[in-house]
């Protein structure tokens, strides 16, 4: 089976603008989370999509978004980036959601300029 | 306020030796997760557990839910066993991570 893949894997984008990042799971699996990783906060919890809904949602400002289609892939938004959100994305998809294993992406690593 | 505390944040080994890192958390939990980070960020999940232990090859991850407290023991350690290791738990509707413990083996 092929693993999980996110798209892109590297992007550079100036503050204010929106950026859009997609994670295809694995086959099979209905669960996609989203995280987010700095070296100043480590890894913390985005979203959770599950069957297209998001089930869970972690601590985050509105401008973070995120959508799954009925094929289980998966979309995060950020809009009106900040400095700050420059961080490395990664997503992990699972059969059921976190009582599962989960099976991670590379990562997507956004830098904000 | 950490939910999640793992020690040692830095661990230095001899190829070779048995290896511990530890976690605790202080929120309920339905699952609890080990996570192995490499540079370059890739991450593999080691383990999921929500009582007792499981075994996989020279890992093994221990789980004391009245004391909320896990550990993770490495047996044998080997140079690539060198990542960062962090512990995760899945508590109702959020996920906390640990900080990390940094395990450098040394040959």
């Amino acid at each position: 089976k092929a693993g999980v893949t996110q798209t892109p894997r590297y992007l550079i984008k100036t503050r204010g603008q929106q950026v859009t990042l997609s994670c295809s799971p694995i086959s099979g699996h209905r669960s996609v989370s989203w995280y987010q990783q700095t070296p100043g906060q480590g890894l913390q919890f985005l979203f959770e999509y599950f069957s297209e809904t998001q089930r869970n949602k972690g601590n985050f400002p509105g401008r973070f978004s995120g959508r799954q289609f009925s094929n289980s892939r998966s979309e995060m938004n950020v809009s009106t980036l900040e400095l700050g959100d420059s961080a490395l994305y990664l997503c992990a998809s699972s059969l059921q959601g976190a009582t599962n294993e989960q099976y991670f992406g590379p990562g997507t690593r956004l830098t904000v300029t | 306020k950490n939910e999640v505390e793992q020690s040692p944040q830095n661990l230095t080994a001899q190829e070779g030796e048995f290896i511990t890192i530890n976690c605790s958390y202080s929120v309920g939990i339905s699952a609890l997760h080990w996570l192995q980070q490499h540079p370059g960020g890739g991450i593999v999940s080691l383990f999921m557990l929500s009582s007792g232990k499981k075994k996989h090859g020279r890992l093994i991850a221990t789980i004391n839910i009245q004391e909320k407290h896990s550990s993770l023991h490495i047996t044998a350690s080997h140079p690539r066993d060198s990542a960062v290791y962090i512990c995760a738990v899945r508590s109702g509707n959020q996920f906390y991570f640990g900080t990390g413990t940094s395990l450098t083996v040394i040959p």
